[in-house]
C-alpha cells in the first residue's frame, strides 16, 4: 500500500482482558516506532525497531506491553490484561531515512 | 537520553503571529522537525531544518534555530482557523538513529 496501516482502527475491550494492535509500515523502511497518545494529550514513545538491530523499548510503560517486528515488515503491539488507563490512540510510523509517516491509530477502549 | 520539550497551549487571535517554542537536550542533532496533526486526523511533516542552518522559511511559516541553546522555534505569520492543530516538534541525528518527539503544542485560533 501507499501508507502506513493499523488494524483495527477502533478496539473496545473489558479489563484484564489482552489485545493485539497490527501495523503495516511502508514497504522499503527500516525503522518502526510505536506510540500512544491520549485524548488531548501529546505523543508518548513506546517502542522503535530499527532493521534487526535490538529494539529500543525504553517507553514502555509496564511489562504488560510488548510488541514484535518480523524482518522489516508487520508489526504487532500486544497489551496484556488492560486496564481503563490503557485507553488511548496507538500511533504506529515507519521511516527509511528522516521524516516518519504516520498510520491513522487505532483508538483503544477499555471499559 | 534525548528529550524534547514544549509548552502545552498557545492561544492566538486571528491574523497575529505564532511562536511555538521547542527546546532539545541532544547536542549532535542534526534534524530538527516540525509535524502538524489536525484534529481527528494524522501526524504530517510541516517542514524540517539541518542544524547547520539559522533559518528556514516557507511561505507562512519561518523556522529559526539556535544550537548554541538548542531551541527551535515554529513561526506562523497570519494565523488562521484552520491553522489550529497539535504541533510536534522533533529531533534525530540523522541515519538509522531514532527519532525523539516532544510532547507537542495545542495552538488555539481564536477568530
Amino acid at each position: 500500500g501507499a501508507g502506513v496501516s493499523q488494524s483495527p482502527s477502533n478496539k473496545v475491550t473489558e479489563k484484564g482482558k489482552d489485545v493485539e494492535l497490527r501495523c503495516d509500515p511502508i514497504s522499503g523502511h527500516t525503522a518502526l516506532y510505536w506510540y500512544r497518545q491520549r485524548l488531548g494529550q501529546g505523543l508518548e514513545f513506546l517502542i522503535y525497531f530499527q532493521g534487526n538491530s535490538a529494539p529500543d523499548k525504553s517507553g514502555l510503560p509496564s511489562d504488560r506491553f510488548s510488541a514484535e517486528r518480523t524482518g522489516e515488515s508487520v508489526s504487532t503491539l500486544t497489551i496484556q490484561r488492560t486496564q481503563q488507563e490503557d485507553s488511548a490512540v496507538y500511533l504506529c510510523a515507519s521511516s527509511r531515512v528522516g521524516e516518519q509517516f504516520f498510520g491513522p491509530g487505532t483508538r483503544l477502549t477499555v471499559l | 537520553g534525548e528529550d524534547v520539550e514544549q509548552s502545552l497551549f498557545l492561544s492566538v487571535r486571528e491574523g497575529d503571529s505564532s511562536v511555538i517554542n521547542c527546546t532539545y537536550t541532544d547536542s549532535s542533532s542534526t534534524y530538527l522537525y516540525w509535524y502538524k496533526q489536525e484534529p481527528g486526523a494524522g501526524l504530517q511533516l510541516l517542514t524540517y531544518i539541518f542544524s547547520n542552518m539559522d533559518m528556514k522559511q516557507d511561505q507562512r511559516l519561518t523556522v529559526l534555530l539556535n544550537k548554541k541553546d538548542k531551541h527551535l522555534s515554529l513561526r506562523i505569520a497570519d494565523t488562521q482557523t484552520g491553522d489550529s492543530a497539535i504541533y510536534f516538534c522533533a529531533e534525530g541525528t540523522g541515519g538509522y538513529q531514532k527519532v525523539t518527539f516532544g510532547t507537542g503544542t495545542k495552538l488555539q485560533v481564536i477568530p
